[in-house]
């Protein structure tokens, strides 16, 4: 079965650095395109951006450019989205999902990573 | 950016209903279109893709229709598993970018 297996919750404050993880299983992760994204408390769901693990060719919304980092580790079939300094405004849940080509749907998709940022 | 809006917003229905939710894209799309079902503490689902092809797995009472701007996604015979929140989603063009989503719940 084709997986992908998201990190736990968090509970940071403001100014706090965090990575969290998306972890593939069932298909070679290499050739697959993982992409990530964000739904705020009772808001719609919003592609912050994608990397293709094979050659860490990375496509960014550019409403999130400046705020998130996307890697991933190949050897781990593992994908990555982080921040450096984080704000009460990142709240939400976090969700990777892999897409077959660039421009294409998304599945499967992670059972997604809640992030609470609160001083 | 291509803008989707989608109606109605929520929705409750009774079990054995048909329900359609209509998606609107700003711009010409083709078919590049997808639906997923959000049901709270579990993985989004992927429905429907390419705007009328279903899922593997995906029970058949769900089906898609439309292309260019307007699109629709039909459950037929509603069930309760069926409650959940729905998106649809351009790929025609990055970046990507969701419908509002429509609540359905059973009356």
């Amino acid at each position: 079965e084709e997986l992908l297996e998201q990190s736990g919750p968090e509970i940071k404050k403001p100014g706090e650095s965090l990575k969290i993880s998306c972890k593939g299983s069932g298909y070679r992760f290499s050739n697959f395109w993982i992409g990530w994204l964000r739904q705020m408390p009772g808001k719609e769901l919003e592609w912050m951006g994608v990397i293709y693990p094979g050659d860490s060719t990375l496509r960014y919304n550019p409403s999130f450019q400046d705020r998130v980092t996307i890697s991933a580790d190949e050897s781990m079939s593992t994908a990555y989205l982080q921040w450096s300094s984080l704000e009460a405004s990142d709240t939400a849940i976090y969700y990777c999902a892999r897409q077959e080509e660039l421009l294409s749907y998304f599945g499967p998709w992670g059972q997604g990573t809640l992030v609470i940022v609160s001083s | 950016d291509i803008q989707m809006t989608q109606s109605p917003s929520s929705l409750s229905a009774s079990v054995g209903d048909i329900v359609t939710i209509a998606c609107q894209a700003s711009q010409d799309i083709s078919k590049h279109l997808s639906w997923y079902q959000l049901q709270p503490g579990k993985a989004p689902k992927l429905l429907i893709f390419d705007a009328s092809n279903l899922e593997i797995g995906v029970p058949s009472r769900f089906s898609g229709s439309g292309s260019g701007t307007e699109f629709i996604l039909t459950i037929t015979s509603l069930q309760p598993e069926d409650i959940a929140t729905y998106y649809c989603q351009q790929y025609d063009n990055v970046p990507y970018t969701f419908g509002q989503g429509t609540k359905l719940d059973i009356k």
